[in-house]
C-alpha cells in the first residue's frame, strides 16, 4: 500500500513552458485534493474532485487545470508556467470529506 | 466561510518542557477541527481531529487538544516534548455541512532544543 505517491519530486520549468503533475492514489479514495504551499501561508487549496469524472475549483484555480478519469489519478496541468507558481505542490486523498492523507509534495519552480 | 488564525509562527522550546501550539478560528456554521504535522520535505500527517463528542482529543505522539467553542479555539499540548517533535503544525477546519473546502492555518513552526 503505496498512499499518495506524486511524480516529479522537484522540476525547474521556464516561463511559459507547461507540465503536468502527477498524483496517484491506491486506498481506493474517492475524494483528491491539490495545494499549493507557499512559505508563511499554509496551504490553499486549487482543485478538488468528489469522484471520477467530477472536479471543482477551490481557492486559487488560476493557471491550473485538473482532470479525473479514473478514481486513482488525479493530475495537475500548469498551462503557461509563471514565476507566481513556484511553489511545493501537494497531492491529498480521502475516504470521507474531512481526514485527508497528503503525498510527499513536488518542489517547482519557475525562472 | 471559516479562517485559521495559528498565533505564533515560531515556538522554540527545550526538551522535556511542556508545549502549547494555539490556534483559533472563525466560521458562520459548526466545524471540524484538526491538527496536521509536517517533517521537513514531507507531506502533512494528521495528528488528532475533533468531530463531536468529548472537547479533549487525544492524538498520536503524546499530543493532545482542546476544543473551547465559546473561544473559538483549539490548542494543541504535549506535556514534554522531544527532539524528534520538531516539525511545523498546521491547524485546519472544515464546515460540518458536507463542505470539501478544508482551511489550513499558516503553520507553528515547533523546534525542540537539547
Amino acid at each position: 500500500n503505496a498512499g499518495v505517491t506524486q511524480t516529479p519530486k522537484f522540476r525547474i520549468l521556464k516561463i511559459g513552458q507547461s507540465m503536468t503533475l502527477q498524483c496517484a492514489q491506491d486506498m481506493n479514495h474517492n475524494y483528491m485534493y491539490w495545494y499549493r504551499q507557499d512559505p508563511g501561508m499554509g496551504l490553499k487549496l486549487i482543485y478538488y474532485s468528489v469522484g471520477a469524472g467530477i472536479t471543482d475549483k477551490g481557492e486559487v484555480p488560476n493557471g491550473y487545470n485538473v482532470s479525473r478519469s479514473t478514481t486513482e489519478d488525479f493530475p495537475l496541468r500548469l498551462e503557461l508556467a509563471a514565476p507566481s507558481q513556484t511553489s511545493v505542490y501537494f497531492c491529498a486523498s480521502s475516504l470521507t470529506a474531512y481526514e485527508q492523507y497528503f503525498g510527499p509534495g513536488t518542489r517547482l519552480t519557475v525562472t | 466561510a471559516q479562517s485559521v488564525t495559528q498565533l505564533d509562527s515560531q515556538v522554540p522550546v527545550f526538551e522535556e518542557a511542556p508545549v502549547e501550539l494555539r490556534c483559533n478560528y472563525s466560521s458562520s456554521v459548526s466545524v471540524y477541527l484538526f491538527w496536521y504535522v509536517q517533517y521537513p520535505n514531507q507531506g502533512l500527517q494528521l495528528l488528532l481531529k475533533y468531530l463531536s463528542g468529548s472537547t479533549l482529543v487525544k492524538g498520536i505522539n503524546g499530543f493532545e487538544a482542546e476544543f473551547n467553542k465559546s473561544q473559538t479555539s483549539f490548542h494543541l499540548r504535549k506535556p514534554s516534548v522531544h527532539i524528534s517533535d520538531t516539525a511545523e503544525y498546521f491547524c485546519a477546519v472544515s464546515p460540518n455541512t458536507g463542505g470539501f473546502k478544508t482551511i489550513f492555518g499558516a503553520g507553528t513552526r515547533l523546534f525542540v532544543k537539547a
